[in-house]
């Protein structure tokens, strides 16, 4: 079935680095991606939407400068936050639509800044 | 706009026991409705959709969920229930192809031994 491979599993950084997340389709093309994030024992929440070749759409709230979403090619998307901060150490999703109205989605990475 | 409601944190229940997961929606169009489990720090397994035709969806683990439209409820169930059942699980709703699955706030199951 598809596969998004989702890496880093978990990272740790310092306050004020920047951290790039990469979501790989691996036997599908993903023209759409999307990012959630997800704190502790919460829910998911919907950050971005990605569109392969054009810019993200980002939900309400969310700041565009400071979570860089990239999908440059049919496989790959990119979740950078930059300038990290302890408030930015999180769950991050990617999930991309299959077919049959179903959706993959990857393992996920832990961010933790220091 | 869409949305999705889990009115329990968490649910309790004894191993062989028959579980119960809540879920109610709500769609401006026709639903399609989702149940996802998440063990820690790892992503999310699928288990079941409803997109349209039988009420009585089956999905993987012996899990199944019943859609009722009059009720807006799409709750997930299993007959007997598993230690290794325990873990958060996640309704999903989204009413166009190719959209955002929007979720629960995630319910914890825990099955006791």
């Amino acid at each position: 079935g598809a596969v998004v491979s989702q890496h880093p599993s978990w990272v740790i950084c310092k306050s004020g680095t920047s951290v790039k997340i990469e979501c790989r389709s691996l036997d599908f093309q993903a023209t759409t991606m999307f990012w959630y994030r997800q704190f502790p024992k919460q829910s998911l929440m919907l950050m971005a939407t990605s569109n392969e070749g054009s810019k993200a759409t980002y939900e309400q709230g969310v700041e565009k400068d400071k979570f860089l979403i990239n999908h440059a090619s049919l496989t790959l998307s990119t979740l950078t936050v930059t300038s990290a901060h302890p408030e930015d150490s999180s769950f991050y999703i990617c999930s991309a639509p299959t077919g049959g109205y179903g959706y993959t989605f990857g393992s996920g990475t832990r961010l933790t800044v220091v | 706009a869409q949305s999705v409601a889990q009115p329990e944190d968490q649910v309790n229940v004894a191993e062989g026991n028959p579980l119960t997961v809540k879920c109610t929606y709500s769609v401006s169009g026709n639903p399609y409705l989702f149940w996802y489990v998440q063990y820690p720090n790892r992503g999310l397994q699928f288990l079941l959709k409803y997109i349209t035709g039988d009420n009585l969806v089956k999905g993987s683990y012996g899990f199944e969920a019943e859609f009722n439209k009059s009720q807006t409820s799409f709750h997930l169930k299993k007959p007997s229930a598993l230690v290794s059942d325990s873990a958060l699980y996640f309704c999903a709703v989204r009413d166009q192809a190719g959209t955002a699955l929007i979720f629960g706030k995630g319910t914890t199951l825990s099955v006791s031994s």
